[in-house]
């Protein structure tokens, strides 16, 4: 079974654009989960979605926004991008179990974004 | 509030020789799961080990054990015969099974592995 995968992985920008960010997760996986990871700030939590809604957000701006698709595909959006902005993008997918325990999240590799 | 401190920013640990990654979390919640990660340079997270807050062993997982201990509130992983390719960051996490769940991370703990 593949993984969860991440494109692009590498992405170069500068201060003011917007970049969209993709995410496909293990097949049969319905809950997409996006972090944001900085030497300074660790992992952070973005936002979380499960069957096309957002069903958990972090405290990031408005800035910062995302969308899951019918086949559980995911995309994060960071519009007027600030030079902070910069760090690993990763996104975890999982499958709910009963009561919701024991729904272990697995990784993408990752989209470096680095803002200039 | 919900909380996961891992007070070792960095570890050096010889070849072979077992190591004990601590972890310690915060919640008034009775349900919730405790997640171990790794982290190698590459940036991707690689599960390792998950362990229950009702579960009454401790979880294995080949090499990867978790040491948890529930009124201490610790949730700490032990790697034994440890090898070169564990030299990595690793990550302890939480999941709060409330209806606002989310995963939180702790800091983090770099693992070196000496030859």
């Amino acid at each position: 079974k593949a993984g969860v995968t991440q494109t692009p992985r590498y992405l170069i920008k500068t201060r003011g654009q917007q970049v969209t960010l993709s995410c496909s997760p293990i097949s049969g996986h319905r809950s997409v989960s996006w972090y944001q990871q900085t030497p300074g700030q660790g992992l952070q939590f973005l936002f979380e979605y499960f069957s096309e809604t957002q069903r958990n957000k972090g405290n990031f701006p408005g800035r910062f926004s995302g969308r899951q698709f019918s086949n559980s595909r995911s995309e994060m959006n960071v519009s007027t991008l600030e030079l902070g902005d910069s760090a690993l993008y990763l996104c975890a997918s999982s499958t709910p179990t009963s009561g919701g325990t024991q729904e272990t999240q697995y990784f993408g590799p990752g989209t470096r974004l680095l803002v200039l | 509030a919900q909380k996961i401190t891992q007070t070792q920013p960095g570890m050096f640990v010889q070849e072979k020789e077992a190591v004990t990654l601590d972890c310690t979390y915060d919640t008034s919640d009775p349900s919730y799961g405790l997640f171990w990660y790794k982290q190698p340079s590459s940036g991707e997270m690689i599960f390792l080990i998950y362990q229950g807050s009702y579960d009454q062993q401790n979880a294995t997982e080949g090499r990867y054990s978790l040491n948890f201990q529930k009124a201490r509130k610790s949730a700490n992983l032990v790697i034994s015969a440890s090898q070169l390719g564990d030299s990595a960051m690793y990550f302890c996490a939480m999941r709060v099974y409330s209806s606002a769940s989310k995963i939180i991370f702790g800091s983090g703990t770099r693992l070196s592995i000496r030859p």
